[in-house]
Protein backbone atom coordinates (compact mmCIF):
# COMPACT_ATOMS: atom_id res chain seq x y z
CA UNK A 1 0.00 0.00 0.00
CA UNK A 2 1.35 3.51 -1.12
CA UNK A 3 1.67 5.36 1.86
CA UNK A 4 2.07 8.95 2.36
CA UNK A 5 2.24 9.81 6.54
CA UNK A 6 1.78 13.24 7.71
CA UNK A 7 2.98 14.72 11.20
CA UNK A 8 1.82 15.98 13.28
CA UNK A 9 -1.80 15.29 12.97
CA UNK A 10 -3.00 18.40 15.00
CA UNK A 11 -0.76 21.28 15.97
CA UNK A 12 -1.95 24.54 18.31
CA UNK A 13 0.31 26.97 18.72
CA UNK A 14 0.30 31.38 19.34
CA UNK A 15 0.30 33.70 16.79
CA UNK A 16 3.65 34.69 15.62
CA UNK A 17 5.30 31.44 16.20
CA UNK A 18 7.19 28.77 13.48
CA UNK A 19 6.47 25.62 12.33
CA UNK A 20 6.97 22.87 10.27
CA UNK A 21 4.58 20.14 8.60
CA UNK A 22 6.28 16.74 7.68
CA UNK A 23 5.13 14.61 4.62
CA UNK A 24 6.68 11.30 4.13
CA UNK A 25 6.33 8.38 2.69
CA UNK A 26 8.87 4.76 1.10
CA UNK A 27 7.62 5.71 -2.12
CA UNK A 28 9.12 7.79 -4.92
CA UNK A 29 6.66 10.51 -6.60
CA UNK A 30 6.64 12.13 -9.51
CA UNK A 31 5.08 15.17 -8.01
CA UNK A 32 4.03 16.33 -4.80
CA UNK A 33 1.37 19.21 -4.15
CA UNK A 34 0.06 20.91 -0.70
CA UNK A 35 -2.70 21.64 -0.54
CA UNK A 36 -5.01 23.69 2.22
CA UNK A 37 -8.50 23.27 3.22
CA UNK A 38 -10.85 25.12 5.33
CA UNK A 39 -13.89 23.97 7.25
CA UNK A 40 -16.66 23.50 4.61
CA UNK A 41 -14.58 24.03 1.88
CA UNK A 42 -12.63 21.95 -0.56
CA UNK A 43 -8.87 21.57 -0.59
CA UNK A 44 -7.16 24.66 -1.98
CA UNK A 45 -3.82 24.24 -4.57
CA UNK A 46 -0.71 25.74 -2.86
CA UNK A 47 1.98 24.67 -4.46
CA UNK A 48 3.44 21.69 -6.44
CA UNK A 49 6.85 20.43 -6.36
CA UNK A 50 9.00 18.22 -9.08
CA UNK A 51 12.39 18.43 -8.39
CA UNK A 52 14.34 16.71 -5.96
CA UNK A 53 15.39 19.33 -3.67
CA UNK A 54 13.45 22.03 -4.70
CA UNK A 55 12.35 24.54 -2.61
CA UNK A 56 9.67 26.88 -3.34
CA UNK A 57 8.06 29.87 -0.95
CA UNK A 58 4.77 31.36 -1.39
CA UNK A 59 4.86 34.91 1.14
CA UNK A 60 5.69 33.29 4.56
CA UNK A 61 5.42 29.35 3.17
CA UNK A 62 8.44 27.39 2.40
CA UNK A 63 8.12 23.81 0.85
CA UNK A 64 10.57 21.45 0.08
CA UNK A 65 10.67 18.11 -1.72
CA UNK A 66 13.08 15.78 -0.58
CA UNK A 67 15.95 14.99 -2.64
CA UNK A 68 15.25 11.29 -3.31
CA UNK A 69 11.35 12.40 -3.84
CA UNK A 70 10.01 10.56 -1.20
CA UNK A 71 9.35 12.91 1.13
CA UNK A 72 8.21 16.41 1.55
CA UNK A 73 7.98 19.98 4.39
CA UNK A 74 6.31 22.71 4.89
CA UNK A 75 7.19 25.45 6.62
CA UNK A 76 5.01 28.29 8.08
CA UNK A 77 7.21 31.28 9.76
CA UNK A 78 5.53 33.98 12.00
CA UNK A 79 2.37 31.88 12.17
CA UNK A 80 -1.02 33.75 11.58
CA UNK A 81 -4.13 33.13 12.83
CA UNK A 82 -5.92 33.34 8.66
CA UNK A 83 -3.15 30.37 8.21
CA UNK A 84 -5.76 28.15 10.55
CA UNK A 85 -6.63 25.04 8.44
CA UNK A 86 -6.11 20.79 7.34
CA UNK A 87 -2.99 21.10 5.64
CA UNK A 88 -2.61 18.15 2.93
CA UNK A 89 -0.14 16.78 1.20
CA UNK A 90 -0.75 14.68 -1.85
CA UNK A 91 1.97 12.63 -4.25
CA UNK A 92 1.53 11.13 -7.83
CA UNK A 93 3.32 8.38 -8.84
CA UNK A 94 3.09 8.70 -12.20
CA UNK A 95 3.20 11.96 -13.86
CA UNK A 96 0.82 10.82 -16.21
CA UNK A 97 -2.66 9.43 -15.08
CA UNK A 98 -3.92 12.09 -12.66
CA UNK A 99 -3.87 9.70 -9.56
CA UNK A 100 -3.22 11.35 -5.98
CA UNK A 101 -2.30 9.60 -2.96
CA UNK A 102 -3.10 11.83 -0.03
CA UNK A 103 -1.75 11.78 3.38
CA UNK A 104 -4.33 11.98 6.16
CA UNK A 105 -3.37 15.73 6.70
CA UNK A 106 -2.46 18.13 9.09
CA UNK A 107 -5.04 20.37 11.55
CA UNK A 108 -3.48 23.85 12.48
CA UNK A 109 -4.94 26.19 14.87
CA UNK A 110 -3.52 29.59 15.36
CA UNK A 111 -4.35 31.44 18.53
CA UNK A 112 -4.43 35.33 18.21
CA UNK B 1 -13.02 30.25 -6.99
CA UNK B 2 -11.54 27.43 -8.16
CA UNK B 3 -13.11 27.29 -11.45
CA UNK B 4 -14.93 24.16 -10.04
CA UNK B 5 -18.67 24.50 -8.72
CA UNK B 6 -20.59 21.70 -7.46
CA UNK B 7 -24.50 21.47 -6.07
CA UNK B 8 -26.10 21.24 -4.01
CA UNK B 9 -24.06 22.44 -1.53
CA UNK B 10 -25.89 20.49 1.87
CA UNK B 11 -27.92 17.63 0.93
CA UNK B 12 -30.11 15.33 3.49
CA UNK B 13 -31.84 12.13 2.15
CA UNK B 14 -33.37 9.51 3.61
CA UNK B 15 -32.05 5.62 2.84
CA UNK B 16 -35.05 5.31 0.53
CA UNK B 17 -34.61 8.19 -1.35
CA UNK B 18 -32.64 8.94 -5.03
CA UNK B 19 -30.64 12.13 -5.48
CA UNK B 20 -28.12 13.45 -7.28
CA UNK B 21 -24.57 15.28 -7.12
CA UNK B 22 -23.90 17.96 -9.97
CA UNK B 23 -20.32 18.99 -10.50
CA UNK B 24 -19.29 21.36 -13.33
CA UNK B 25 -15.71 22.35 -14.10
CA UNK B 26 -14.83 25.89 -16.24
CA UNK B 27 -11.06 25.04 -16.39
CA UNK B 28 -10.89 22.94 -19.86
CA UNK B 29 -9.47 20.02 -18.03
CA UNK B 30 -9.90 16.56 -19.02
CA UNK B 31 -10.17 14.51 -16.12
CA UNK B 32 -12.43 14.39 -13.17
CA UNK B 33 -12.37 12.98 -9.99
CA UNK B 34 -14.82 12.06 -7.22
CA UNK B 35 -13.60 11.53 -3.75
CA UNK B 36 -15.39 11.18 -0.14
CA UNK B 37 -13.75 13.00 2.88
CA UNK B 38 -15.20 11.63 5.81
CA UNK B 39 -14.05 13.14 9.71
CA UNK B 40 -10.60 11.54 11.02
CA UNK B 41 -10.17 9.70 7.38
CA UNK B 42 -7.95 10.75 4.04
CA UNK B 43 -9.44 11.82 1.28
CA UNK B 44 -10.73 8.61 -0.38
CA UNK B 45 -10.59 8.62 -4.22
CA UNK B 46 -13.75 7.04 -5.69
CA UNK B 47 -13.63 7.60 -9.34
CA UNK B 48 -11.14 8.75 -12.34
CA UNK B 49 -12.60 9.98 -15.37
CA UNK B 50 -10.28 11.06 -17.92
CA UNK B 51 -11.89 12.41 -21.55
CA UNK B 52 -15.54 11.08 -20.25
CA UNK B 53 -14.14 7.86 -20.03
CA UNK B 54 -14.03 6.08 -16.56
CA UNK B 55 -10.76 4.77 -15.80
CA UNK B 56 -10.87 3.92 -12.35
CA UNK B 57 -13.46 2.62 -9.63
CA UNK B 58 -12.01 2.24 -6.31
CA UNK B 59 -14.61 -0.63 -5.48
CA UNK B 60 -17.04 1.56 -4.93
CA UNK B 61 -20.42 0.50 -3.85
CA UNK B 62 -23.43 0.02 -6.48
CA UNK B 63 -25.46 2.36 -5.00
CA UNK B 64 -22.84 5.49 -6.36
CA UNK B 65 -23.20 5.57 -9.85
CA UNK B 66 -21.10 8.00 -11.40
CA UNK B 67 -21.82 9.49 -15.08
CA UNK B 68 -19.61 12.19 -17.37
CA UNK B 69 -21.48 13.22 -20.18
CA UNK B 70 -18.84 15.32 -21.06
CA UNK B 71 -15.47 16.81 -19.47
CA UNK B 72 -16.81 19.48 -17.82
CA UNK B 73 -19.85 17.85 -16.25
CA UNK B 74 -19.55 15.16 -13.49
CA UNK B 75 -22.43 13.25 -11.71
CA UNK B 76 -22.62 11.22 -8.41
CA UNK B 77 -26.14 9.37 -8.67
CA UNK B 78 -27.68 8.42 -4.93
CA UNK B 79 -29.60 5.42 -4.48
CA UNK B 80 -30.92 3.26 -0.71
CA UNK B 81 -27.40 5.12 0.56
CA UNK B 82 -26.72 3.82 4.17
CA UNK B 83 -26.20 6.41 7.49
CA UNK B 84 -21.98 5.96 7.00
CA UNK B 85 -21.83 7.14 3.57
CA UNK B 86 -22.82 10.46 5.31
CA UNK B 87 -19.52 12.73 4.41
CA UNK B 88 -18.46 15.63 2.44
CA UNK B 89 -18.18 14.80 -1.44
CA UNK B 90 -15.22 16.05 -3.30
CA UNK B 91 -15.24 16.84 -6.97
CA UNK B 92 -11.70 17.55 -8.55
CA UNK B 93 -10.45 18.52 -11.58
CA UNK B 94 -7.14 18.47 -13.36
CA UNK B 95 -5.67 18.57 -16.83
CA UNK B 96 -5.81 14.67 -17.93
CA UNK B 97 -3.06 12.30 -19.05
CA UNK B 98 -0.76 14.02 -21.51
CA UNK B 99 -1.85 17.24 -21.49
CA UNK B 100 0.20 20.19 -20.57
CA UNK B 101 3.01 20.85 -18.23
CA UNK B 102 4.11 17.23 -17.06
CA UNK B 103 4.88 18.59 -13.24
CA UNK B 104 1.92 20.07 -13.57
CA UNK B 105 -0.59 17.50 -15.12
CA UNK B 106 -1.19 16.26 -11.47
CA UNK B 107 -2.24 19.67 -9.98
CA UNK B 108 -6.02 19.04 -8.75
CA UNK B 109 -8.51 21.68 -8.31
CA UNK B 110 -11.29 20.90 -6.36
CA UNK B 111 -15.00 21.90 -5.82
CA UNK B 112 -16.80 23.41 -2.97
CA UNK B 113 -18.32 19.56 -1.77
CA UNK B 114 -21.43 18.54 -1.44
CA UNK B 115 -22.01 17.97 2.48
CA UNK B 116 -24.60 14.56 2.85
CA UNK B 117 -26.59 13.58 5.83
CA UNK B 118 -28.62 10.47 5.51
CA UNK B 119 -30.83 9.68 7.60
Amino acid sequence: TQLLEQSPQFLSIQEGENLTVYCNSSSVFSSLQWYRQEPGEGPVLLVTVVTGGEVKKLKRLTFQFGDARKDSSLHITAAQPGDTGLYLCAGARSSNTGKLIFGQGTTLQVKP
Amino acid sequence: ETGVTQTPRHLVMGMTNKKSLKCEQHLGHNAMYWYKQSAKKPLELMFVYNFKEQTENNSVPSRFSPECPNSSHLFLHLHTLQPEDSALYLCASSQGPGQGISGRRNEQYFGPGTRLTVT
